[in-house]
């Protein structure tokens, strides 16, 4: 099965709000991905933290790890209406970063 | 464009027909992966080649599906005897050895199998 689980598995908000999501993993990692997938598209990279790292910042965007719990959130501050998507953690539990485990996303509604 | 780009965007089919999609990968990228996902689902894993060497395939893969990367450039995947539930979107992403493992994905072919 795959690594990564995202909850919730959709969140809706009205524009200006906060969004968090989280996503759960079961083996160690080396890093973790955070990916945003527009319907029917292709994903999109957005952060990447490290396994040695607790919080990285990028724009809008904060992601946090933690690896005793083997989790992860996602946060995007004063949400827009462009931000409706669906977000993806994704995982790589060998030493290579050959392949990703995802899980099955969360899909964020922004209402204007 | 210098993004991963895949072709076709879309393909309907009749089961039992034979479908081919190809990928080409942003140019100094040496890595090269398959990705198949569902409606609803995230992308699960199907193979990935290092320049002209496919490393990796998934259980996923059947025999019915073929990958391929002459010259460690564009990419091939083919489906023979498609069946229904081949129906799904295919990606392709590439990345560079060494660049933190990101990964660049096209904007994946979506098969119908009817």
């Amino acid at each position: 099965s795959q690594q990564g689980e995202e909850d919730p598995q959709a969140l809706s908000i009205q524009e200006g709000e906060n969004a968090t999501m989280n996503c759960s993993y079961k083996t160690s990692i080396n890093n973790l991905q955070w990916y945003r997938q527009n319907s029917g598209r292709g994903l999109v990279h957005l952060i990447l933290i490290r396994s040695n790292e607790r919080e990285k910042h990028s724009g809008r965007l904060r992601v946090t790890l933690d690896t005793s719990k083997k989790s992860s959130s996602l946060l995007i501050t004063a949400s827009r209406a462009a931000d409706t998507a669906s977000y993806f953690c994704a995982t790589a539990s060998d030493g290579g970063f050959n392949k990703f485990y995802f899980g099955s996303g969360t899909k964020l509604n922004v209402k204007p | 464009d210098t993004g991963v780009s895949q072709d076709p965007r879309h393909k309907i089919t009749k089961r039992g027909q034979n479908v081919t999609f190809r990928c080409d990968p942003i140019s100094e990228h040496n890595r090269l992966y398959w990705y198949r996902q569902t409606l609803g689902q995230g992308p699960e894993f199907l193979t990935y080649f290092q320049n002209e060497a496919q490393l990796e395939k998934s259980r996923l893969l059947s025999d019915r599906f073929s990958a391929e990367r002459p010259k460690g450039s564009f990419s091939t995947l083919e489906i023979q005897r498609t069946e229904q539930g081949d129906s799904a979107m295919y990606l392709c992403a590439s990345s560079l050895a060494g660049d933190r493992g990101i990964q660049y994905f096209g904007a994946g072919t979506r098969l119908s199998v009817l």
